[in-house]
């Protein structure tokens, strides 16, 4: 596999606290976004998406908000376990364009 | 996971000779895409298709060519590499209407580098 760069912005938790990673996005006109999560050596993996008509979605110990007001996404990690470390990015996409557009990532380190 | 694979995993190359990326999918899904990523940049969309032959530009496309003559594999050729196509190349799969209509599904990775 393949990793990703270094100079993340890094935020650490302990394990078995909450996490939350923040985005920022562009688009007003993105009617999707979407959270990845990129282990070392990995391409990237699906983890949740939320519409633009939406403020919340939860999923398995993961939770999306959005905040169209100040175009803001962000993804709350419960619990967070050791297998949670990686890189995770954001994303959002227009309907019909399929065209994705990421940002740039934060890395997560999750202390024992 | 997902059959996707990308050839080949690690390339070294000379300026200005040309390139070819494969990725090959098994699991016959409509849409396809290739990324590069570079330190600082995150993901950045190259080209995608819709279909057999059916493509379009993303945002850094200058440079890249793609083409598709079946549904299973995506080629991207760098007609004439350069330094600045240093980086890690990242295949994907979709097919919205199935699971998850945004997911989308990553190869392994090709590591190139242009000397």
């Amino acid at each position: 596999g393949e990793s990703v760069g270094l100079h993340l912005p890094t935020l650490s938790v302990q394990e078995g606290d909450n996490s939350i990673i923040n985005c920022a996005y562009s688009n007003s006109a993105s009617d999707y976004f979407i959270w990845y999560k990129q282990e070392s050596g990995k391409g990237p993996q699906f983890i949740i998406d939320i519409r633009s008509n939406m403020d919340k979605r939860q999923g398995q110990r993961v939770t999306v908000l959005l905040n169209k007001t100040v175009k803001h996404l962000s993804l709350q990690i419960a619990a967070t376990q050791p297998g949670d470390s990686a890189v995770y990015f954001c994303a959002e996409v227009t309907s019909g364009t399929y065209k994705y557009i990421f940002g740039t990532g934060t890395r997560l380190k999750v202390l024992a | 996971d997902a059959g996707i694979t990308q050839s080949p995993r690690h390339k070294v190359t000379e300026t200005g000779t040309p390139v070819t990326l494969r990725c090959h999918q098994t699991e016959n899904h409509r849409y396809m895409y290739w990324y590069r990523q570079d330190p600082g940049h995150g993901l950045r969309l190259i080209h995608y298709s819709y279909g057999v032959k059916d493509t379009d530009k993303g945002e850094v496309s200058d440079g890249y060519s793609v083409s598709r003559s079946k549904t299973e594999d995506f080629l991207l050729t760098l007609e004439s590499a350069t330094s600045s196509q240093t980086s890690v190349y990242f295949c994907a799969i979709s097919e919205p209407g199935q699971g998850e209509d945004n997911e989308q599904f990553f190869g392994p990775g090709t590591r190139l580098t242009v000397l």
